[in-house]
């Protein structure tokens, strides 16, 4: 059983550009989640996904995030003209319908300077 | 907008001892409760649940739950050098909601 993975897994990028992560689930995860986490705080939450459908999104998503997971397995998490307030670790999770224990990648550590 | 508070320490104890972690929370709607461990630039890593009152022992590790006073701990027993690590305790909601909530989390040495 392979754990939930992610890539790149650091990004140092310039202010303006764009950045795309990616998220593998474990296999058998039907739901995907989206984190963020800056230094000295807990992890929050930013979006998530029922196989293809996000199902919720976060205030703190603003309109430069975008999130998707187009055939249900992996997902990928898009940051438009990225500002240096972006840089932070972006944490996905995921699930099994029906139990509430979420398991995380390790992470994409993105830096923009 | 759930708040979920721990003891932001830093809680240093000495090899051996029982540490012991808090949290409590504000939404009295929150259904399961999580211990995540995360290692200084690693990812969270789950170590423990539970959504019933009570206690629920897992080797050294024993969460407690008590609901009527939105409170849960965890309480590490013979605690060891590798146990040094942020401790971040996360709620969701109402049965079937989808995403947790953390607290800052709470940094745990542990000396030799």
């Amino acid at each position: 059983d392979t754990g939930v993975s992610q890539d790149p897994r650091h990004k140092i990028t310039k202010r303006g550009q764009n950045v795309t992560f990616r998220c593998d689930p474990i296999s058998e995860h039907n739901r995907l989640y989206w984190y963020r986490q800056t230094l000295g705080q807990g992890p929050e939450f930013l979006t998530y996904f029922q196989n293809e459908a996000q199902l919720e999104k976060s205030r703190l998503l603003s309109d430069r995030f975008s999130a998707e997971r187009p055939k249900g397995s992996f997902s990928t998490l898009e940051i438009q003209r990225t500002e240096q307030g972006d840089s932070a670790m972006y944490l996905c999770a995921s699930s099994f319908s029906g139990r509430p224990q979420q398991y995380f990648g390790p992470g994409t550590r993105l830096t923009v300077t | 907008q759930k708040e979920v508070e721990q003891n932001s320490g830093p809680l240093s104890v000495p090899e051996g001892a029982i540490a012991s972690l808090n949290c409590t929370y504000s939404d009295r709607g929150s259904q399961s409760f999580f211990w995540y461990r995360q290692y200084s630039g690693k990812s969270p890593e789950l170590i423990m649940f539970i959504y019933s009152n009570g206690d629920k022992e897992d080797g050294r590790f024993t969460a407690q739950l008590n609901k009527a006073s939105q409170y849960v701990s965890l309480l590490i027993r013979d605690s060891q050098p590798s146990d040094s690590a942020t401790y971040l305790c996360a709620v969701n909601g109402e049965t079937g909601a989808n995403n947790l909530f953390f607290g800052t989390g709470t940094r745990l040495t542990v000396i030799p």
